[in-house]
């Protein structure tokens, strides 16, 4: 069975610090990838997808960054963080076609400080 | 930019009552996903509709999507405090540059009240 491992669960960081999120499948190959940023109680905003490995899609221009240095790795990263990076984030994974049901990690609490 | 507009934003009805929530788009999308999720946790996936005019039934949960497949609507029958929660809709682009990309609604928050 495919699983998927978000970490770390909750961060708290400050301004102008550097951010890694990571987040792994297991059981699956060539998954389309996802971050998320979620406002509390809304709807989630996509940040970053990808549909292989060194293809990365950026849908809202900010102060974040996604890699996918493997197949199954994706991360989320900042050079300096900025207050309004907090939120909550969310990796997720898909198979490819017309379906493409996601499958969500448990979610990083980031609180930026 | 594809959008989904989710509506209400917010609804607050007692238990037995019946109710819709509505997932529309001006834009084509290849399937339509509904999801739920609690505080803390990743959405869980309730149902995908493919076919255009599709309708399926989870329990007391109707899910339909619309003929032109720009969009959908989730009805629940004789809601209860245990379906209290955020509802998201989400879209899968058809094609292009943007196949595969999975997008969601700004959701529904449901308090059902005993």
């Amino acid at each position: 069975s495919q699983t998927i491992h978000q970490w770390p669960a909750t961060l708290v960081q400050p301004v102008g610090s550097p951010l890694s999120l990571e987040c792994t499948v297991e059981g699956t190959s060539n998954p389309n990838l996802y971050w998320y940023r979620q406002a509390a109680g809304r709807g989630l905003q996509l940040l970053f997808y990808s549909v292989g490995i060194g293809q990365i899609s950026s849908e809202v221009p900010q102060n974040l960054s996604a890699s996918r240095p493997q197949d199954r790795q994706f991360i989320l990263s900042s050079k300096k963080l900025l207050l309004s990076d907090s939120g909550f984030y969310l990796c997720a994974w898909s198979v490819r076609g017309v379906r493409t049901e996601a499958f969500f990690g448990q979610g990083t609490r980031l609180t930026v400080v | 930019t594809q959008l989904l507009e989710q509506s209400p934003q917010f609804l607050s009805i007692q238990e037995g009552e019946n109710l819709t929530v509505y997932c529309n788009s001006s834009s084509v999308f290849s399937s339509l996903q509904w999801y739920r999720q609690e505080p803390g946790e990743g959405p869980v996936l309730l149902v995908t509709v493919v076919t255009g005019g599709e309708v399926k039934k989870l329990k007391r949960l109707t899910f339909q999507f619309g003929d032109a497949r720009k969009d959908s609507s989730l009805h629940i029958t004789a809601a209860q405090p245990g379906d209290t929660g955020l509802y998201l809709c989400a879209g899968v682009s058809a094609g292009g540059t943007s196949y595969g990309k999975l997008t969601f609604g700004q959701g529904t928050i449901l308090t059902v009240h005993p």
